[in-house]
This record gives structure tokens, sequence and C-alpha cells, in this order.
């Protein structure tokens, strides 16, 4: 099947650093990738899509400038947090797409811990 | 009220015993995901389905499009079921559910 990977797996930083989160499609070309953060018991919410060579796209209430998202190829994505504080701590999954919302493949997850 | 219900949130079963999860969802959907995330947090797709039914090894997912309600069953589970599961609806845009958090106990 099909395989998202994300590095780092885990990570801890200090706050006022910048992280940055690998997705990538090892066996597939991912026209669209999407980021996901998850809080501890709570359900994902999607944060972008990014769709190769272009602009990701924002959910209402995500700061784009503070998540910085590139698509640089069909099997990269990457997730850039910005000034990253305490609040920012959390679980951020990518998905990796050849079509859509409907065949999505989940990458296994970074998380993040911010001092 | 959220756009993806699911129950219960939490389940504890017997090891053997058939376990179903329910979700019920007030959008407009084209297509239906149960996904199964396990306690390090990395997610599996288990099934998408739009209409009847799909099975895979225990797992048995069934959709009714009228009631707008899907359930995922789990035939003589195991303690290596124990994860969460989340079901999610493909609308305009993509609905998560809360999840049902399943132990299963040897």
């Amino acid at each position: 099947g099909a395989v998202v990977s994300q590095h780092p797996s885990r990570v801890i930083c200090k706050s006022g650093t910048s992280v940055k989160i690998e997705c990538r499609s090892l066996d597939f070309q991912a026209t669209t990738m999407f980021w996901y953060r998850q809080f501890p018991k709570q359900s994902l919410m999607l944060m972008a899509t990014s769709n190769e060579g272009s602009k990701a796209t924002y959910e209402q209430g995500v700061e784009k400038d503070k998540f910085l998202i590139n698509h640089a190829s069909l099997t990269l994505s990457t997730l850039t947090v910005t000034s990253a504080h305490p609040e920012d701590s959390s679980f951020y999954i990518c998905s990796a797409s050849t079509g859509g919302w409907n065949t999505q493949y989940f990458g296994p997850g970074t998380r993040l811990t911010v001092l | 009220k959220n756009e993806v219900e699911q129950s219960p949130q939490n389940l504890t079963a017997q090891e053997g015993e058939f376990i179903t999860i329910n979700c019920s969802y007030s959008v407009g959907i084209s297509a239906l995901h149960w996904l199964q995330q396990h306690p390090g947090g990395g997610i599996v797709s288990l099934f998408m389905l739009s209409s009847g039914k799909k099975k895979h090894g225990r797992l048995i997912a069934t959709i009714n499009i009228q009631e707008k309600h899907s359930s995922l069953h789990i035939t003589a589970s195991h303690p290596r079921d124990s994860a969460v599961y989340i079901c999610a609806a493909t609308g305009n845009q993509f609905y998560f559910g809360t999840g049902t958090s399943l132990t299963v106990i040897p």
C-alpha cells in the first residue's frame, strides 16, 4: 500500500524557535497533501491543503504566517511552525493524496512539544 | 453540534466480543471513512464507503445513506484492536468525528 513518512517523529524545542516537519510520499506522487493538528483527546483538525507548486489553502483560524507550508515536489511537503509557543504543542499529521479527499494516505505524525 | 457524531466515546470489551461503533452525520457527503489511530498516533485508513457494506478481515463497515448513519463492526475482538476509531465524512470538506476509544481486554 501507499506509504507516507513524516520526519521527525518527535521534536522538543524552546519557545521562539522554528520547527520544520517533513511529509513524504514514498512510493507514489501526491498531487495534494493535507496537514492536520490533533490536541490531546480531541479529533483531527484540518489546518491546510497543499497542492504541488501552488500556495497552500489554509482553514479558517489557522495563521498562514505562523504555519508555513511548502509543497515543492510531488513527494514532499513541509510544515514550518515559526516562533513556536507552548500552545503550539500538538500532534501534527500529514496525509498525501493522488486525488482529493477520498484517497488520503496518512503519515505517522509528529509530536511537537514547545517548552 | 458536530457534523459527525460518534458513539460510544469509550468502549471496553473482553477479547472475543463483537463490537459496534456508530457514526451519524448531518451533512451531505460523497463518502464516509473509518480511520484507526493507534496509541502511538499513526493513522490507518480502514474503509472508505459511499453505500452498502465493506468487509476486510474481522472488520465490517456499513452505511445507510437515507439515515445518514454508518457502523463499524469488529468480530472476535482482540487486544491488538485497541485503538481510537475515527469516523470522517467527505462533503464540502472533511468532517471528523471525535473518535471512539476502544480497549480490548485479554
